[in-house]
């Protein structure tokens, strides 16, 4: 199962930033927070990931609580084409696979 | 950089056919994936291949093959098509199996047995 949670869907006004939270209260240690999002009829598009400390790139900031507990992907500014299923993923840090956990997603539409 | 490339994009079956669906990475990457997605139910693990001469059952294998044919191919292979195997069909690749190391995605082969 998912070790996360996330609203089902969220709205962004064009050019804004978009905030998309995440709880992860059971995380391990040694666990990764990774981001991906899916374009409808597409792959899952990799964003971004991180351990502990404040991630950023050419995509968007990863913002992730000193007790690990939840984290926050900031897309800068919106566009229409950042409307997608965002995925936040704990990366089981025990399994064998390397395989990754998708849960339902946070569905975010951006507007004009 | 095609990165990963599926094939074919679309595919109908019958029940009962068998194809193989092609995965191709030009990442350099050891570890590749194959997933389902079906409405509701997120992606699911099938198989996997660590690297070059190795593959694993994931969460949901039967029904399926695999093949690692080369470092840069990995090929699922439907014997007997059934209905419940309609899904779409993603293949991913990583460096390793490494947790700090992301997966990267093609576009998918959308499978519609009948």
């Amino acid at each position: 199962d998912a070790k996360t949670t996330q609203p089902t869907s969220m709205d962004c006004a064009e050019g804004r930033a978009a905030n998309l939270p995440c709880n992860h209260s059971t995380i391990s240690g040694n666990e990764y927070v990774y981001w991906y999002r899916q374009i409808h009829s597409q792959g899952p598009q990799y964003i971004i990931h991180g351990l502990k400390n404040n991630e950023t790139n050419e995509m968007a900031s990863l913002i992730i609580t000193e007790d690990r507990k939840s984290s926050t992907l900031i897309l800068p500014h919106a566009t229409l084409r950042d409307t997608a299923v965002y995925y936040c993923i704990v990366r089981d840090g025990s399994s064998n696979t390397g395989k990754l956990i998708f849960g339902q997603g946070t569905t975010l539409q951006v507007k004009p | 950089n095609a990165g990963v490339t599926q094939t074919p994009k679309f595919q109908v079956l019958k029940t009962g056919q068998s194809m193989t669906l092609q995965c191709a990475q030009d990442m350099n990457h050891n570890s590749m994936y194959w997933y389902r997605q079906d409405p509701g139910m997120g992606l699911r693990l099938i198989y996997y291949s660590a690297s070059e001469g190795t593959t694993d059952k994931g969460e949901v294998p039967n029904g399926y093959n695999v093949s690692r044919l080369n470092k840069r191919e990995f090929s699922l292979r439907l014997e007997s098509a059934a209905p419940s195997q309609t899904s779409v069909y993603f293949c991913a690749t990583g460096r390793d199996r490494a947790w700090d190391q992301p997966q990267h995605f093609g576009d998918g082969t959308r499978l519609s047995i009948l």
